[in-house]
């Protein structure tokens, strides 16, 4: 069974102090890795997709990077526009999409 | 707008009736996903399609819930017996073709069930 583990559960951050998001994941047959952002009321927002361990995608203030073990999200200088949950997901050969529970990140002024 | 829909995005029921919940995909995926979320909890798996290929029913919590997809398009989550453990936002989501490619989202369907 595909498990996805996140860490922390929550995070303060002040604007402008760097930090990572840490997805821990057990999968057999890694098909992708995906990151995702969720604000209050709102479906997940698609990020990145990661396809094996080395990979690396940038965009604006966050980048993900992937091992054969975990995957971090690294939010360079992050401003509170950036507060909301992120969301770590894989799927493998069970043929789902196994999301974890989410790091819900606040970026204070 | 180009992304996927979903309706009503708030339903208030009665513990027994039957609720749909309609979801329409963005316009030429093959695959079409449904996942509830409740308070506090991950995303869980209930039901995938892909083009005509049998559904993926595994995540489906129990009988009373079943879902259909007319046409390659719009989908209809179904839940019978409503009962207040099924109080949840229930997501959709669309991808060009299966699990490999990035799933896009709609906002859900928060559901109370009194």
């Amino acid at each position: 069974e595909d498990q996805v583990t996140q860490s922390p559960e929550a995070l303060r951050l002040q604007e402008g102090e760097s930090s990572s998001l840490n997805c821990s994941y057990t999968v057999s047959g890694l098909r992708g890795l995906f990151w995702y952002r969720q604000d209050p009321g709102k479906g997940p927002e698609f990020l990145f997709t990661l396809y094996s361990a080395g990979e690396e995608k940038e965009k604006e203030r966050l980048k993900a990077t992937l091992t054969k073990k975990e995957s971090f999200l690294h939010i360079t200088a992050p401003k509170p526009e950036d507060s909301a949950t992120y969301l770590c997901a894989v799927t493998g050969s069970a043929r789902q999409l196994t999301f974890g529970s989410g790091t819900q990140l606040t970026v204070l002024p | 707008g180009a992304g996927v829909s979903q309706s009503p995005s708030n339903k208030v029921t009665e513990k027994g009736k039957d609720v749909e919940l309609r979801c329409d995909p963005i316009s030429g995926h093959t695959a079409l996903y449904w996942y509830r979320q409740s308070l506090g909890q991950g995303l869980e798996f209930l039901i995938y399609f892909q083009g005509n290929s049998a559904p993926d029913k595994s995540g489906l919590p129990s009988d009373r819930f079943s879902a259909e997809r007319t046409g390659g398009s719009v989908s209809t989550l179904t839940i019978q017996r409503t009962q207040q453990e099924d109080s949840a936002v229930y997501l959709c989501a669309s991808s060009w073709t299966g699990l490999d490619q990035p799933q896009h989202f709609g906002d859900g369907t928060r559901l109370s069930i009194l």
